[in-house]
C-alpha cells in the first residue's frame, strides 16, 4: 500500500511571496502524482499532475512541482502567490495499475495575507 | 456541463438513523468514488465502482454501502448512522480504468456535509 505524508498542516504567507508546499510518498511500485487544490466549501480541483517524463510538472495558476524520485518526494511550489490562492492544498499518489485510485495527505492549508 | 453533483449539500441524523447520498455525474465516466474528509486526515476511499455493476471496497468501508446500476448515478448508503461517520462526503468520477490513460483526472463534487448527533 502506498501512504502520503504532507509535512506542513498550515502554512502562512504573505501577497506576492514565494510558496513551497512539502509532499513525501512511500510506495514500493511505480506511481503516479496529484496536487489538488479545493477553495473553501467547493470540491477538489486538480493543480498539476506527474505521470511520466519531465521531472518538473507545470499545472494551471502559475502553480509547478518537482517529482524526486530518490527522495520519494513531490514538492509544490509558486514563485508569487495571490490572495486568490488561499485554499487547502492536496498531494496525492495512484500506483500505476490502479487507474483512478487515489490515496491523498492530510492537506496543507494556506494563508495568503495582505 | 453541470460535472458531478452531490445531493443534499447538508443533512443532519440521528444516531441509528438511515440515509442515501446521491453522486450523479453526465460526462460517460467509468469510475466513480466515494471519499470522506475529516480534518488532517486528507480525504480516505470509502468505496469505489469501476463500471455498472462492478463496486469494490476502499480504506474505510464499515458502516457504508454502494450500488452502480447505471454509469451515471453512484449512491452511498448509511444504513445505521453513528458519530464517527459526521463528516463530509465527496463523490468523484473519471475516465480512466486501471492501467489506462490520465485524460481525464478525477471529477468532484462539491460534497455533502453530514453531521450525526
Amino acid at each position: 500500500a502506498q501512504s502520503v505524508t504532507q509535512l506542513d498542516s498550515q502554512v502562512p504567507v504573505f501577497e506576492e511571496a514565494p510558496v513551497e508546499l512539502r509532499c513525501n510518498y512511500s510506495s514500493s511500485v511505480s506511481v503516479y502524482l496529484f496536487w489538488y487544490v479545493q477553495y473553501p466549501n467547493q470540491g477538489l480541483q486538480l493543480l498539476l499532475k506527474y505521470l511520466s517524463g519531465s521531472t518538473l510538472v507545470k499545472g494551471i495558476n502559475g502553480f509547478e512541482a518537482e517529482f524526486n524520485k530518490s527522495q520519494t518526494s513531490f514538492h509544490l511550489r509558486k514563485p508569487s502567490v495571490h490572495i486568490s490562492d488561499t485554499a487547502e492544498y492536496f498531494c496525492a499518489v495512484s500506483r500505476k495499475a490502479a487507474g483512478n485510485k487515489l490515496t491523498f495527505g492530510g492537506g496543507t492549508r494556506v494563508l495568503v495575507k495582505p | 456541463n453541470a460535472g458531478v453533483t452531490q445531493t443534499p449539500k447538508f443533512q443532519v441524523l440521528k444516531t441509528g438513523q438511515s440515509m442515501t447520498l446521491q453522486c450523479a455525474q453526465d460526462m460517460n465516466h467509468e469510475y466513480m468514488s466515494w471519499y470522506r474528509q475529516d480534518p488532517g486526515m486528507g480525504l480516505r476511499l470509502i468505496h469505489y465502482s469501476v463500471g455498472a455493476g462492478i463496486t469494490d471496497q476502499g480504506e474505510v468501508p464499515n458502516g457504508y454501502n454502494v450500488s452502480r446500476s447505471t454509469t451515471e448515478d453512484f449512491p452511498l448508503r448509511l444504513l445505521s448512522a453513528a458519530p464517527s461517520q459526521t463528516s463530509v462526503y465527496f463523490c468523484a468520477s473519471g475516465g480512466g480504468l486501471a492501467g489506462s490513460s490520465y485524460n481525464s483526472p478525477l471529477h468532484f463534487g462539491n460534497g455533502t456535509r453530514l453531521t450525526v448527533t
